[in-house]
C-alpha cells in the first residue's frame, strides 16, 4: 500500500522552461511534505518543504504547492537548468501522530531530464 | 558544519558475513534515522534514535539487523548473516529534533552481497 505516489517515472523539459513534478498521497494524517533531489551514488539532498497549514512555499526557482482536499502536491522549477537533471523524491510525514510520525514516507521518484 | 557522513561508502561482502556501517550526524542534531533504498524505490524507513534511545523500528528491520547510538552522537548499523536481499543503499539522516525538523541525508553506504 503506497501512501505517497509519484505516478510519472520520468519528465523531460527544455532548459529555461518550467518543470512540474507531481505527487499524490493517501494518508490524511500527513502534515509535512518535503522534496528531495538525488544524484546517482549520492544521498538525497533537501530542496524545499511545506507544512499542511500552507498551500504554497517558494524558495528561489523552486515552489511547492499543496492541495489538501485533493491530497496532491507539486514542485515547480522555473526556469529549469541542465544541472536540475536528477531524481526527485516527494516525502511526507505525520509529525504529531505518535513516535512513528517522525519517519518520512517516500514516493518512488521522478527522473527529471533538462536538455540545453 | 560538514553534513552527515557515512562510512564506508561501498561494501562488498559474501553471503553469511556480518557487516557494520557507521553514521556521523550533523553535530547537535538529536535525531538520527536509518533508511534503506533499493533500485527503483524511494528510501524506506528502518529505525530512528532520539539521542541514544532507539524509539522506533520498522518491520523491515529483521532480527539480523541491529542499530546503536551509544553516546547520542554517531550510530552503527550491523547486519548479521547477510543475504543477497540485503543488497541496497543504506542511508543515514539526522534532524535537529525541533522546529520543522527537516531530515538531512548522508551520502549512503552501498552494500553488495555476493
Amino acid at each position: 500500500d503506497q501512501q505517497v505516489k509519484q505516478n510519472s517515472p520520468s519528465l523531460s523539459v527544455q532548459e529555461g522552461r518550467i518543470s512540474i513534478l507531481n505527487c499524490d498521497y493517501t494518508n490524511s494524517m500527513f502534515d509535512y511534505f518535503l522534496w528531495y533531489k538525488k544524484y546517482p551514488a549520492e544521498g538525497p539532498t533537501f530542496l524545499i518543504s511545506i507544512s499542511s497549514i500552507k498551500d504554497k512555499n517558494e524558495d528561489g526557482r523552486f515552489t511547492v504547492f499543496l492541495n489538501k482536499s485533493a491530497k496532491h502536491l507539486s514542485l515547480h522549477i522555473v526556469p529549469s537548468q541542465p544541472g536540475d537533471s536528477a531524481v526527485y523524491f516527494c516525502a511526507a510525514s505525520a509529525r504529531y501522530v505518535g513516535q512513528a510520525g517522525t519517519a518520512l514516507i517516500f514516493g518512488k521518484g521522478t527522473t527529471l531530464s533538462v536538455s540545453s | 558544519d560538514t553534513g552527515v557522513s557515512q562510512n564506508p561508502r561501498h561494501k562488498i561482502t559474501k553471503r553469511g558475513q556480518n557487516v557494520t556501517f557507521r553514521c556521523d550526524p550533523i553535530s547537535e542534531h538529536n535525531r538520527l534515522y536509518w533508511y534503506r533504498q533499493t533500485l527503483g524505490q524511494g528510501p524506506e524507513f528502518l529505525t530512528y534514535f532520539q539521542n541514544e534511545a532507539q524509539l522506533e523500528k520498522s518491520r523491515l528491520l529483521s532480527d539480523r539487523f541491529s542499530a546503536e547510538r551509544p553516546k547520542g552522537s554517531f550510530s552503527t548499523l550491523e547486519i548479521q548473516r547477510t543475504e543477497q536481499g540485503d543488497s541496497a543503499m543504506y542511508l543515514c539522516a539526522s534532524s535537529p529534533g525541533r522546529g520543522t525538523d527537516t531530515q538531512y541525508f548522508g551520502p549512503g553506504t552501498r552494500l553488495t552481497v555476493l
